[in-house]
């Protein structure tokens, strides 16, 4: 049985960083061509796609936030890490944690749809 | 970045009625090589996290009820609930997974009329 389950703070204040940790069970994250991905909402609004990091531990970023943004992981506690610096009011979000199936091609692996996730986790950005 | 653009943003749709939701993406999701159009579709319900309906643009994800249906192929797509019911009430997201840098759609919110 698959699952991911998202923690982070309760509350961040503008300026400082924000750390989540995403835990799975059911899949590996080393082994096979499964991957994790960290997608936000903020609230009433769409989906965001932030991060992404491969069975291999390659690491892709959102264009627009790749400045702010790290995702690394801890594969014997299966757990996927993502910090965002710098944070502010409009970073208030739900942030999801998903698995992705990856694929190889010639210009080397991609992620593709997200066939599971996390209840996500509201993280408010105020002083 | 492709852009992905939802229409219509929101839709009201009789019991038992079709709904019908778009997706336009600004570059093709076709890879030529084999055939597979590189676009999803979700759910998302209030208050829970998203849920894959579609996958390949019309591959029905396991224990997807089969009024769901994807259709289209290079920069257009539909999903098409053929007979709506209460339980469809949710928003509607596309996303593309032809490049690395994955997107979605803005959203549609399906409402019974």
């Amino acid at each position: 049985q698959v699952t991911l389950k998202e923690s982070g703070p309760v509350l961040v204040k503008p300026t400082e960083t924000l750390t989540l940790t995403c835990t799975v069970s059911g899949f590996s994250l080393s082994n096979g061509r499964m991957g994790v991905s960290w997608i936000r909402q903020p609230p009433g609004k769409a989906l965001e796609w932030l991060a992404h990091i491969f069975s291999n531990d390659e690491k892709l970023y959102s264009t627009s936030l790749k400045s702010r943004l790290t995702i690394s992981r801890d594969t014997s506690k299966s757990q996927v890490f993502l910090t965002m610096t710098n944070v502010d009011p409009v970073d208030t979000a739900t942030y999801y944690c998903a698995r992705a199936e990856e694929y190889r091609y010639e210009s080397g692996y991609y992620p593709h749809h997200f066939d599971y996730w996390g209840q996500g986790t509201l993280v408010p950005v105020s002083s | 970045d492709i852009v992905m653009t939802q229409s219509p943003d929101s839709l009201a749709v009789s019991l038992g009625e079709r709904a019908t939701i778009n997706c336009k993406s600004s570059q093709s999701l076709l890879y030529e090589s084999n055939n597979k159009n590189y676009l999803s579709w979700y759910q998302q319900k209030p208050g829970q996290p998203p849920k894959l309906l579609i996958y390949w643009a019309s591959t029905r994800e396991s224990g997807v009820p089969d009024r769901f249906s994807g259709s289209g192929s290079g920069t257009d797509f539909t999903l098409t609930i053929s007979s709506l019911q209460a339980e469809d009430v949710a928003i509607y997201y596309c996303q593309q997974y032809y490049e690395k840098m994955l997107t979605f759609g803005g959203g549609t919110r399906v409402e019974i009329k």
